[in-house]
């Protein structure tokens, strides 16, 4: 069974440019995640999708970030215009039920941004 | 979500076993102790977790104090592959809630 999977895996973009990342979730899990960790900070939660509807987008730290699950299958997740201090890490995860049921999140590998 | 503590960092042998502590002092009875881990590169991975009783699986297990203020992970027979950043993490099931990560316990597991 494949695991969550992020493209791409790196990105090096200048700042101001836009950016998409994508993350496809393991098959059937209705449930994704996006989390990112900026350089010497802690793992973020940025949101949460149920199927295609945002459950919890609490954590997105401004309107240059577009997250999408158009179809309740992959996800992107945009950022425009792209600031220095959006560098980091991303991290996508998945799982079949809500985390109220006990369940475990499987995370990607994550998508390495950095803004130049 | 209580908060909780663990030490920066600590080492283990190959081979031996490595106990990582955390302290969750402020838990309340129906917030449960999860583990979680990242290894360099790679996305972080579950572990483990529990509520009140000890818990074992293939990977490791968890020893949860009677009063529940702090917990222990136990890996078994640590190899290299399990050096990384360990995180001890509380939160209350029965809520949509998502999982909030600290700055976790570097495990490094020396030859």
């Amino acid at each position: 069974e494949a695991g969550v999977t992020q493209f791409p895996s790196h990105s090096v973009i200048e700042k101001g440019q836009t950016v998409t990342l994508r993350c496809d979730p393991i098959s059937g899990h209705d449930n994704l995640y996006w989390y990112r960790r900026v350089m010497g900070k802690e793992i973020k939660f940025l949101l949460h999708f149920v199927k295609e509807s945002k459950q919890d987008e609490s954590g997105m730290p401004n309107n240059r970030f577009l997250a999408e699950r158009t179809g309740g299958t992959y996800s992107t997740l945009k950022v425009q215009p792209a600031e220095l201090e959006d560098s980091g890490v991303y991290f996508c995860a998945s799982s079949q039920f809500t985390l109220a049921t006990n369940e475990k999140l499987f995370f990607g590998s994550g998508t390495q941004l950095s803004v130049l | 979500d209580a908060k909780t503590t663990q030490p920066p960092s600590m080492d283990c042998a190959e081979g031996r076993a490595a106990n990582l502590p955390c302290n969750h002092s402020t838990i309340s009875g129906n917030e449960y102790v999860y583990w979680y881990r990242q290894i360099h590169s790679q996305g972080p991975q579950y572990i483990i977790h529990g509520l009140k009783n000890n818990e074992t699986n293939e990977m490791a297990s968890l020893i949860i104090t009677e009063d529940r203020k702090s917990s222990t992970l136990i890996l078994p027979h640590a190899t290299l592959r399990d050096t990384a950043v360990y995180y001890c993490i509380v939160r209350v099931t029965g809520a949509n809630s998502k999982l909030t990560f600290g700055k976790g316990i570097t495990l490094s597991v020396r030859p």
